[in-house]
């Protein structure tokens, strides 16, 4: 069965930096496009960003641009989130999401599989 | 981008009540490219139908989706206990995608 393992979370101080990690298991991680969706406390959804299958492509929220990164590793079966520059306003739990269609060429895409998330706070 | 907006935010039913959700979109979702998930207090979203009204693996035909265009609804025929949750709206047709501000099913 699919499994999304998100780790990474923890508090830290506005304008520091932090690596999020999804570990991937129960399908063959390198040919599906993959997500990051954040959901603050008490608020609802917010996508942050996708990578295609092959790490080729790559998009943004523009909330986030210029200071998060999404990367994967294929032979780990890993995708990470290099959060930097981190704000009060990026406190979420962050989640790891699963494109449904493989080797998709396009990344808009709905979520058929989600992590249990990881809480991100940023506070001094 | 394609503003969602969710209505009502919250519904008061009894078990075994029909539930009826909205989802009207800024503009038009190509495609219907709309999906819905349900989210129980402090569980991950899980996704209930996608391309507006196709039911996703394992989903109870209770749950039913229809639309197009711009307004979308999300209809469970007979509420069971389990139901009583979060509901959000998601548009894949534009970037970036979004997600409706969500409506709570409470129990009546």
């Amino acid at each position: 069965q699919v499994q999304l393992v998100e780790s990474g979370g923890g508090v830290v101080q506005p304008g520091r930096s932090l690596r999020l990690s999804c570990a991937a298991s129960g399908f063959t991680f390198s040919s599906y496009g993959m997500h990051w969706v954040r959901q603050a406390p008490g608020k609802g959804l917010e996508w942050v960003a996708v990578i295609s299958y092959d790490g080729s492509n790559k998009y943004y929220a523009d909330s986030v641009k210029g200071r998060f990164t999404i990367s994967r590793d294929n032979s780990k079966n890993t995708l990470y989130l290099q959060m930097n520059s981190l704000r009060a306003e990026d406190t979420a739990v962050f989640y790891c999401a699963k494109a449904p269609v493989v080797y998709a060429s396009r990344q808009l895409a709905y979520f058929d599989y989600w992590g249990q998330g990881t809480l991100v706070t940023v506070s001094s | 981008e394609i503003v969602l907006t969710q209505s009502p935010g919250a519904l008061s039913l009894s078990p075994g009540e029909r539930a009826t959700l909205s989802c009207r979109a800024s503009q038009s979702v190509s495609s219907s490219y709309l999906a819905w998930y349900q989210q129980k207090a402090g569980q991950a979203p899980r996704l209930l139908i996608y391309g507006a009204s196709s039911r996703a693996t394992g989903i109870p035909d209770r749950f039913s989706g229809s639309g197009s265009g711009t307004d979308f609804t999300l209809t469970i025929s007979r509420l069971e206990p389990e139901d009583f949750a979060v509901y959000y709206c998601q548009q894949y047709g534009g970037s970036p995608l979004t997600f409706g501000g969500g409506t709570k099913v409470e129990i009546k």
